[in-house]
């Protein structure tokens, strides 16, 4: 079985702060985790994705994850908050790679503030 | 214009009414599928399709049903709509998974329906 956790269903930083996005999951065997975001009135797009091969995965708008398997984590983080980063965030595992199998959290809303 | 299109975009209907929502692609992907999204709960797998012949269950299949017409073309429908599915559906596609292709899906703009 898997599973994800997105610690904090909300969070609200300052334009120009760091934003850090926290995703705790669980697997038998060896994961591939996702981020992807949702802007209000759109589908998910994909963010980053860790496919086994770097720890850390550097994706869209200057977002990037790290793996830490010891920590079972891969939480997202980006330097600087921009207004348009304002959106709702969701980890995701899958393992062996199918989309069939994949396990969403339950979304974190990035509120950024001027 | 969208490579994974859904329509309606919005529905509002009554218990007990039939409803069916259409989604179709362009992305040439064999494997399609139907999630719903509600608040709290993140995306749940309603059903699944890998090509025209293969339709399956996902975690949360009762009181759907699905239907695969084309390669491109996955439709999901409620033969009785219910408050509780109430929801924001969407339909993703994917290729198989293999050396670059590792589960990515890519999504539709949903379809919101509410259920009076």
């Amino acid at each position: 079985a898997q599973s994800v956790t997105q610690l904090g269903s909300h969070v609200s930083v300052s334009e120009g702060a760091l934003v850090l996005l926290r995703c705790n999951y669980s697997s038998s065997v060896p994961p591939y985790l996702f981020w992807y975001v949702q802007y209000p009135n759109q589908g998910l797009q994909l963010l980053l994705k860790y496919t086994s091969a770097a720890t850390l995965v550097k994706g869209i708008n200057g977002f990037e994850a790290e793996f830490k398997k010891s920590e079972t984590s891969f939480h997202l983080t980006k330097p600087s908050a921009h207004m348009s980063d304002a959106a709702e965030y969701f980890c995701a595992v899958t393992r062996s790679g199918s989309a069939r199998q994949l396990t969403f959290g339950s979304g974190t809303q990035l509120t950024v503030l001027p | 214009d969208a490579d994974v299109t859904q329509t309606p975009r919005n529905r509002i209907t009554k218990t007990g009414k039939r409803i069916m929502l259409e989604c179709s692609q362009t992305k040439g992907h064999d494997r399609m599928y139907w999630y719903r999204q509600d608040p709290g709960l993140g995306l749940r797998l309603i059903y699944y399709s890998f090509d025209v012949k293969d339709i399956n269950k996902g975690e949360i299949s009762d009181g759907y049903s699905v239907s695969r017409q084309a390669q491109a073309k996955f439709s999901l429908s409620l033969e009785s709509a219910i408050p509780n599915q109430t929801a924001l559906y969407f339909c993703a596609t994917s290729d198989p998974p293999g050396q670059s292709n590792t589960g990515e899906l890519f999504f539709g703009e949903g379809s919101r329906l509410t259920v009076l």
